[in-house]
């Protein structure tokens, strides 16, 4: 977990709201990964960024869901107009390669409800 | 998609017993990684195995990646009560080595 910053931890959002995730890689990390836990589950990929560019988003909803990585500053997730089945745990990951297996680390997370 | 079966799904063990825990597939994969997670926090790699038939540890833990690809096996040797948590096993999959399908995970409860 070292070193992968993700913020807000907790974030509170009423239906109908955005949400905004963000994720500083860890220090020399070019590639951002993003998931998704829901409760009693296992992690889900979702997106994969590079510096300015989207490699795969075959694991994001097809709406209201976005990621970006700019050239300066953290990628960010966002969810527009949330709905109760957003609630989740996010999780962002980095690596300074495409994924090697042990060289993926991921952040602490940021837990989002959904009221 | 591919998908991993891990079993139990959650243990009750006093401290100083062996945990065994497994994870199984219909498909094979080339790489398994286990992960622990503690309770509000993110996943932290405990063990990666990349072939068949490896056997790796570190400290308490050992893992195996099977014969058959299909399946590994995390083990825990001496619980205390800081191993409480969910251990997932994962591997890359969609023909991807960034693409990681995740278990549902075992949930390990440690008495003292």
């Amino acid at each position: 977990n070292a070193g992968v910053m993700q913020n807000p931890r907790h974030l509170v959002r009423r239906r109908g709201q955005e949400a905004r995730l963000r994720c500083s890689p860890m220090k020399g990390h070019s590639h951002v990964y993003w998931y998704r836990q829901l409760p009693e589950e296992g992690l889900k990929f979702m997106v994969y960024l590079q510096k300015e560019n989207i490699i795969d988003e075959s694991g994001m909803p097809k709406e209201r869901f976005s990621a970006e990585f700019p050239k300066e500053g953290p990628s960010i997730l966002r969810i527009q107009q949330v709905v109760r089945g957003d609630s989740a745990a996010y999780f962002c990951a980095s690596s300074p390669l495409q994924l090697e297996g042990n060289t993926i680390y991921f952040g602490e997370g940021s837990w989002l409800t959904v009221v | 998609g591919q998908q991993l079966n891990q079993s139990p799904q959650s243990m009750f063990i006093q401290e100083g017993e062996d945990v065994s825990m497994n994870c199984t597939s219909s498909s094979i994969f080339n790489t398994w990684l286990w992960y622990k997670q503690d309770p509000g926090e993110g996943p932290v790699l405990l063990i990666a195995l990349y072939k068949a038939g490896e056997l790796t540890s570190n400290g308490r833990l050992t893992a195996q990646f099977g014969i058959t690809r299909k399946d590994s096996f995390l083990n825990i040797s001496a619980s205390i009560p800081s191993d409480v948590g969910i251990y997932f096993c994962a591997g890359p999959s969609g023909g991807s080595n960034y693409k990681l399908t995740f278990g549902k995970g075992t949930l390990l409860t440690v008495n003292p």
